[in-house]
């Protein structure tokens, strides 16, 4: 079983829309979470960390549900400009593992 | 704040030739950097990590020998494509940590390696 694993898409959503990203992790020993975005040919870049809380920043809101061992992204009124690959970062003990990313495209 | 500065951002080269890929952090101290290779359409696949002062661990399936990687002080980090060959062309990034604690971890910006 992979050590994450999240939904590729491709998403195609029209502006203004709400879309959510799930992502799964396998291991329950994991312990720090992170939505990153890459753009194509790009370096990810940091969208926000994922606390146990939940945590929002603006248009974002992330998830954590440690119980089904999951992690979620929620982009409301979505922007031409969010169209991007989200991915999901898990971290346990000294490694990193990343999802596929899940590909966004926001339609006019 | 927390900037990794890779280098270069794009090389091409005949199959044989080796080929080093620079990260430097410019305001921080990088104990750590992580190396990553990424095939079109596939997710980051973590290669090696390195640690300031001491050999590097590399992943299952990743030789050694043939990615050689550098950790010489606490800015800089480098891997070395040694005898590129077709099947080595692919997207290495870079990345460290931000800082202690859950910051996350900031990239380079990436080295697109062809070989031809």
């Amino acid at each position: 079983r992979k050590e994450v694993e999240q939904d590729p898409g491709p998403f195609n959503v029209p502006e203004g829309a709400t879309v959510a990203f799930n992502c799964t992790y396998s291991n329950s020993a994991s312990q720090s979470f992170f939505w990153y975005r890459q753009d194509c040919r790009k370096e990810p870049k940091l969208l926000m960390s994922v606390y146990s809380s939940g945590n929002e920043d603006g248009r974002f809101t992330a998830q954590l549900n440690r119980a089904s061992q999951y992690i979620s992204l929620l982009i409301r009124d979505s922007k031409l400009s969010d169209s991007a690959t989200y991915l999901c970062v898990v971290n346990t003990g000294n490694q990193f593992y990343f999802g596929t990313g899940t590909s966004l495209t926001v339609i006019p | 704040g927390a900037v990794v500065s890779q280098h270069p951002s794009w090389v091409i080269c005949k199959s044989g030739t080796s080929v080093k890929i620079e990260c430097r952090s410019l305001d921080f101290q990088a104990t750590t950097m992580f190396w990553y290779r990424q095939f079109p359409k596939q997710s980051l696949m973590l290669m090696a990590t390195s640690n300031e002062g001491s050999k590097a661990t590399y992943e299952q399936g990743v030789e050694k020998d043939k990615f050689l990687i550098n950790h010489a002080s606490l800015t800089l980090s480098t891997l070395t494509v040694t005898s590129a060959h077709p099947e080595d062309s692919s997207f290495y990034i870079c990345s460290a940590p931000k800082g202690a604690g859950n910051y996350g971890y900031t990239f380079g910006s990436g080295t697109r390696l062809t070989v031809v």
